[in-house]
C-alpha cells in the first residue's frame, strides 16, 4: 500500500520560514494535500492540490510538489502557527495521510 | 454557517457495534462527497472512508472494509458510518468531513470537519 513520511517534528524561530516535507514513492503523479491541526481543534485544510490555498488562508503558507517529495512552506512563522502537519494524497481512491509533523515556534 | 455536527459516539465491547451520524447544514449536500476520518488518542490521521455526492460509490480502508458501512441520505443532509465487530484498535475520534466536490476527484482536499465525536472499545 502507498506511504508517505513525515518528519515527526520540525522547530522554528518566529518570524523565519518553516519547512515540512513529505515523501512518498513518485509522489510528484498525485496531487497532495496539507491540512493544520492545533492542540484541541479540528484539522483545516491550508493547502489543496500541490499548492493552491483555499480562502482565508494566509499567503505565508505555500506548497510545492516535485519528484518524490511535496513541501510546505510557512513564511514570517508566527506562534500562532504550532500545532500539527499533515500531508494527505489519494491513491485508487483510497486516502492516505502521512504520520504528521508537530511544528514547534520557539 | 457552513457546518457538519457528528453523533452517535459512546463506550462498546470489543465484537460490538456503533453507528455514527453526521448532519449537514449550510450548504449544498447533495454537491459533495463526504468522508470519515479518525484519530486514536495521540496519534495521527487515518482515513476510513468515502462516499459520493449520490452514494453510488463507496470506498473504505482497507483497515475497516467488511466491518465499517458508510452510508448517506441526501433528503435530510446526513450521512452515517455503521460500525460492527468493534476492535480496541478502533479508539478514535471519528470526524465527519466533506470532499470539496462530488466524487472524491484526486485534486481535492477535504475543506470541512466537524468537530468530531469519541469511540471507545473497552
Amino acid at each position: 500500500s502507498y506511504e508517505l513520511t513525515q518528519p515527526s517534528s520540525v522547530s522554528v524561530s518566529p518570524g523565519q520560514t518553516a519547512t515540512i516535507t513529505c515523501s512518498g514513492d513518485k509522489l510528484e503523479d498525485k496531487y497532495v494535500c496539507w491540512y493544520q491541526q492545533r492542540p484541541g481543534q479540528s484539522p483545516l485544510l491550508v493547502i489543496s492540490e500541490d499548492s493552491k490555498r483555499p480562502s482565508g488562508i494566509p499567503e505565508r503558507f505555500s506548497g510545492s510538489n516535485s519528484g518524490n517529495t511535496a513541501t510546505l512552506t510557512i513564511r514570517e512563522t508566527q506562534a500562532v502557527d504550532e500545532g500539527d502537519y499533515y500531508c494527505q494524497a489519494r491513491d485508487r481512491k483510497k486516502v492516505i495521510f502521512g504520520g504528521g509533523t508537530k511544528l514547534t515556534v520557539l | 454557517q457552513v457546518q457538519l455536527v457528528e453523533s452517535g459516539g459512546g463506550v462498546v465491547q470489543p465484537g460490538g457495534s456503533l453507528r455514527l451520524s453526521c448532519a449537514a447544514s449550510g450548504f449544498n449536500f447533495n454537491g459533495h462527497g463526504m468522508h470519515w476520518v479518525r484519530q486514536a488518542p495521540g496519534k495521527g490521521l487515518e482515513w476510513v472512508a468515502l462516499i459520493w455526492y449520490d452514494g453510488s460509490y463507496k470506498y473504505t480502508a482497507d483497515s475497516v472494509t467488511g466491518r465499517f458501512t458508510i452510508s448517506r441520505d441526501n433528503s435530510k443532509n446526513t450521512v452515517s458510518l455503521q460500525m460492527t465487530s468493534l476492535r480496541v484498535e478502533d479508539t478514535a475520534v471519528y470526524y465527519c468531513v466533506r470532499d470539496e466536490d462530488g466524487s472524491g476527484s484526486p485534486t481535492n482536499g477535504m475543506d470541512v470537519w466537524g468537530q468530531g465525536t469519541t469511540v471507545t472499545v473497552s
